[in-house]
C-alpha cells in the first residue's frame, strides 16, 4: 500500500487559533477519513469524506477534498486545549475499504 | 454506540510466551481489522477478515495468528515474539462497503521482553 503523506508533521498554535493540516495520496480512492490520537491511544474517528465530495463540516472541523490533486485539508476553527493530539488521514483506495494511513501531524495547542 | 473494546490494554509479555489479544464490537459490522502501531508512525494493516473470513493477511510473521469466532469477536493469538514486535496493536471494525467509516478500539499497549 502507497502511505499518505502529511504535512506539517507538527503544528504548534495558540488556543483560539484555526489549524490547518493536509494530506496527500497517490491513488484513487472511494472515500478519505480523518482520525484524532491521544497520547498513542485510540483513533478516534472525526469525520469520512467520499471522494464524490468536495467539502464536509462537522461543528469546528472543516475537511475539504481535491481528487485532481489528490489532496485533502482538515481545519480546526477555534482551537482547543484538548484539541491537542496526533492527527491521521486514512484512505480506502478504488474497490477496497482497507484504510491506508497517512504520516500524522501532531498537533499542541498552548493554553 | 460506535465502541470497539480491546483487552487487555497493557501485556507484556516474554519470547516464549503466548498470549491473545481480544477484540468486540456490537455495532453489527462485519468487516474487523488489525493494525499495528510504532511509536510516532501511522497504524499498519495487519489483517482484514470480511464476513468472518481472513480476506487480507499483509504478509505478517506466522507468530501472529488471528481469530475470528464470531461477527462480534476478533482474537490476535500471539506465540514466540519478537522485542522488535513491541508496539500499540489496534482492532477496527467497519461495513464492508467502500464508503463505510471504520471504528478503532483503545488499543493494546505489547511490550515483548
Amino acid at each position: 500500500s502507497q502511505q499518505g503523506e502529511e504535512d506539517p508533521q507538527a503544528l504548534s498554535i495558540q488556543e483560539g487559533e484555526n489549524a490547518t493540516m493536509n494530506c496527500s495520496y497517490k491513488t484513487s480512492i472511494n472515500n478519505l477519513q480523518w482520525y484524532r490520537q491521544n497520547s498513542g491511544r485510540g483513533l478516534v474517528h472525526l469525520i469520512l469524506i467520499r471522494s464524490n465530495e468536495r467539502e464536509k463540516h462537522s461543528g469546528r472541523l472543516r475537511v475539504t477534498l481535491d481528487t485532481s490533486k489528490k489532496s485533502s485539508s482538515l481545519l480546526i476553527t477555534a482551537s482547543r486545549a484538548a484539541d491537542t493530539a496526533s492527527y491521521f488521514c486514512a484512505y480506502s483506495g478504488a474497490g477496497s475499504y482497507q484504510l491506508t494511513f497517512g504520516k500524522g501531524t501532531k498537533l499542541s495547542v498552548i493554553p | 454506540d460506535t465502541e470497539v473494546t480491546q483487552t487487555p490494554k497493557h501485556l507484556v509479555m516474554g519470547m516464549t510466551n503466548k498470549k491473545s489479544l481480544k477484540c468486540e464490537q456490537h455495532m453489527g459490522h462485519r468487516a474487523m481489522y488489525w493494525y499495528k502501531q510504532k511509536a510516532k508512525k501511522p497504524p499498519e494493516l495487519m489483517f482484514v477478515y470480511s464476513y468472518e473470513k481472513l480476506s487480507i493477511n499483509e504478509s505478517v510473521p506466522s507468530r501472529f495468528s488471528p481469530e475470528c469466532p464470531n461477527s462480534s469477536l476478533l482474537n490476535l493469538h500471539l506465540h514466540a515474539l519478537q522485542p522488535e514486535d513491541s508496539a500499540l496493536y489496534l482492532c477496527a471494525s467497519s461495513q464492508p462497503g467502500i464508503r463505510a467509516e471504520a471504528f478503532f478500539g483503545q488499543g493494546t499497549r505489547l511490550t515483548v521482553v
